[in-house]
């Protein structure tokens, strides 16, 4: 069956460090998306591609990047790790369609608990 | 940019009926999703409205009003595993390309 998984599932790290999370599907989706999840702020937009070396930046982009080398992986880096990207991150992936079709839902990893100390 | 409103909380009792509403502001709008997210799992899909109307998927329903910008989620018959955070989402069109947004979720409760 087709997939999505990030790894790690748990991370602590120290401020400073550089930090990347890996994001593969397996769906063949164009589509890829990394969130990250705080209490109060639902689900919030880091980085998205649409494709093969195509990386966009959203609302929260600041500190993070990410780059699109293959169509199954996104990995998220942090340059320089600092507290207030203490989250759970979220990877998600979806299908290039049009507007009016039905099953253009994402699909979202199980999420990677990122601790900065 | 794009902003959702939703509630933060609701509370239900077993057996009951429970309706979660979703107001956007949004511009290039393709369709309104809805997401379940149990505590420490992943968000799912649950349902998609991209025309006016009611959409059911067994008890859930989803509703949108493209006029009123506007939408909700109804859960009937409500059991103990439907306790959960809902997640309304806007899919819009950016740069041709399409875009999810989401709300900051409510967090259903039932009780027995």
């Amino acid at each position: 069956d087709a997939e999505i998984t990030q790894s790690p599932r748990h991370k602590i790290t120290e401020t400073g460090r550089q930090v990347t999370l890996a994001c593969h599907q397996t769906w063949n989706h164009n589509n890829m998306f990394w969130y990250r999840q705080d209490l109060g702020h639902g689900l919030r937009l880091i980085h998205y591609s649409y494709g093969v070396h195509d990386t966009n930046k959203g609302e929260v982009s600041d500190g993070y990047s990410v780059s699109r080398s293959n169509t199954e992986d996104l990995p998220l880096t942090l340059e320089s790790a600092a507290s207030s990207q203490t989250s759970v991150y979220f990877c998600a992936s979806s299908e290039s369609s049009g507007p009016l079709r039905r099953g253009t839902e994402a699909f979202f990893g199980q999420g990677t608990r990122l601790t900065v100390v | 940019g794009q902003s959702l409103e939703q509630p933060s909380e609701v509370t239900a009792v077993e057996g009951a009926i429970v309706q979660i509403n979703c107001t956007y502001q949004t511009s290039g709008f393709y369709g309104l999703s809805w997401y379940q997210q149990h505590d420490g799992g992943a968000p799912t899909f649950l349902s998609y409205n991209a025309l006016d109307g009611l959409e059911e998927t067994g008890r859930f329903s989803s509703f949108l009003s493209r006029s009123d910008s506007y939408g909700y989620l109804l859960l009937q018959e409500l059991q103990m595993k439907d306790s959960a955070s809902y997640f309304c989402a806007v899919r819009v069109n950016s740069g041709g390309y399409q875009k999810v947004t989401f709300g900051i979720g409510t967090k259903l409760q039932v009780i027995p």
